[in-house]
């Protein structure tokens, strides 16, 4: 079956720091990839996504491109800001659109 | 326009009770599903309907049963509370199920906790 990694957490970072959270994926086919965003009290979030392999996604300066030959879609950052504290799902696309999520990665952005 | 709707977003049960969650969604989207969300667990999907009038199971989905009401309502209930059903509870919305390439529309959520 279909399953989604995630770097263990939780990061802590100062702000304007590099961000980097991997995730790597098990899935039959070609299945499309995801990164969701949860901010404090609310529901998730498309952050961005890729539906072919080499595909990179972006949106608010966030980063992914997916990688076929290592099954990952790491999520990336040049300089992270307060307000982009929440917690990051990586997920992959299957049958039905069912989406299959990995456990989540709590990011705090310190001033 | 509302998006995606739930209700209630909290509640606190006892063990053995009863109790439905509503989900509403005024996007005209023909898929629906329910997921809860763990610690360390990620989110989980507990039941889907791709269309009116279908219901399909998910990852977790026993202790729970759902209706799909209409195409815009798709309810969670559980019939006998358990601690172990004490979660937060997503609703979440897609236009087209045969599609894999789209993203999903999420409600707020529903804090339950089971005592």
């Amino acid at each position: 079956g279909n399953s989604v990694t995630q770097m263990e957490g939780p990061v802590t970072l100062s702000e304007e720091a590099f961000l980097t959270i991997n995730c790597t994926y098990t899935a039959t086919g070609y299945p499309s990839l995801f990164w969701y965003v949860q901010y404090p009290g609310e529901g998730l979030q498309l952050l961005l996504k890729a539906t072919k392999a080499d595909d990179k996604g972006s949106n608010k300066g966030f980063e992914a491109t997916y990688r076929k030959e290592t099954t990952s879609f790491h999520l990336e950052k040049g300089s992270v800001q307060v307000s982009d504290s929440a917690v990051y799902f990586c997920a992959l696309s299957g049958a039905n659109s069912k989406l299959t999520f990995g456990k989540g990665i709590t990011l705090s952005v310190r001033p | 326009n509302a998006g995606v709707t739930q209700t209630p977003k909290f509640q606190v049960l006892k063990t053995g009770q009863s109790m439905t969650l509503q989900c509403a969604q005024d996007m005209n989207h023909n898929s629906m599903y329910w997921y809860r969300q763990d610690p360390g667990m990620g989110l989980r999907l507990i039941y889907y309907s791709a269309s009116e009038g279908t219901t399909d199971k998910g990852e977790v989905p026993n202790g729970y049963n759902v209706s799909r009401l209409n195409k815009r309502e798709f309810s969670l209930r559980l019939e006998s509370a358990a601690p172990s059903q004490t979660s937060v509870y997503f609703c979440a919305t897609y236009p087209l199920a045969k599609a894999n390439t789209g993203e999903l529309f999420f409600g707020e959520g529903s804090r339950l906790t089971v005592l």
